[in-house]
């Protein structure tokens, strides 16, 4: 089964700088789909960023961007310039294309924006 | 707003009992998915539907059932509620297989006392 492993249980951050959270993942599969979820204090499951594998491109959003190395099976996120509002949980997940069509979430990093 | 409406927000039961979440999913979306989030924890997958079929199952325990409807809301029914039981239930939908994103409702808070 995939997995999906983020080891860092929790991260902090200045406001206005950078911080990258990790994110790696276990797959046999060549087509996939890799996201970024964020979850504030509401609890409310936000997605915040999505990358297929088939794109060598890395995806961004505004503030937010990812380094997806398919060779290593990482992907993390990158939140510049950050704000008090970023300070939530941030779930990284996968999704397979060709079976079951479920999706992994790894066990999320908590941040912290310090002001 | 997701598009995803989940009811109750909150629900608070005794031990024992017997309640059903329910979901509606994003216009023509077909798929649907329950997750449980206990405190402080991640989401753990617990069952998927795909236009009224049973698609995948996770850790859902006997306790637990679903189902989906012609309509496709989909309902989770949860029995002989333990205080362990206790969690925010999400439910998910994504149009179709493979190249979309999960978009979640705000969640069932359930609270068994």
């Amino acid at each position: 089964a995939q997995t999906v492993t983020q080891s860092q249980p929790e991260m902090s951050v200045q406001e206005a700088e950078t911080v990258t959270l990790s994110c790696t993942y276990d797959t046999s599969e060549s087509d996939y789909y890799l996201f970024w979820y964020k979850q504030p204090p509401s609890r409310q499951m936000i997605l915040v960023i999505r990358q297929e594998a088939y794109k060598q491109q890395n995806a961004t959003e505004n503030r937010f961007s990812v380094n997806f190395q398919k060779a290593a099976k990482s992907f993390s996120l990158k939140i510049s310039d950050s704000q008090l509002g970023d300070a939530a949980m941030y779930f990284c997940a996968y999704r397979d294309s060709n079976t079951g069509n479920q999706f992994y979430f790894g066990t999320g990093t908590s941040l912290t924006v310090i002001p | 707003d997701s598009g995803v409406t989940q009811t109750p927000k909150h629900l608070i039961t005794a031990t024992g009992q017997r309640v059903t979440l329910r979901c509606s999913p994003r216009s023509g979306d077909l798929s649907v998915y329950w997750y449980q989030q206990s405190l402080d924890q991640g989401l753990q997958f617990l069952i998927q539907y795909y236009n009224g079929e049973e698609r995948a199952k996770g850790n859902i325990l006997e306790r637990f059932s679903a189902q989906q409807f012609p309509d496709l809301h989909s309902e989770l029914n949860l029995s002989s509620l333990e205080l362990g039981d206790s969690a925010l239930y999400f439910c998910a939908s994504s149009p179709r297989r493979g190249s979309a994103e999960a978009f979640f409702g705000q969640g069932t808070r359930l609270t068994v006392v």
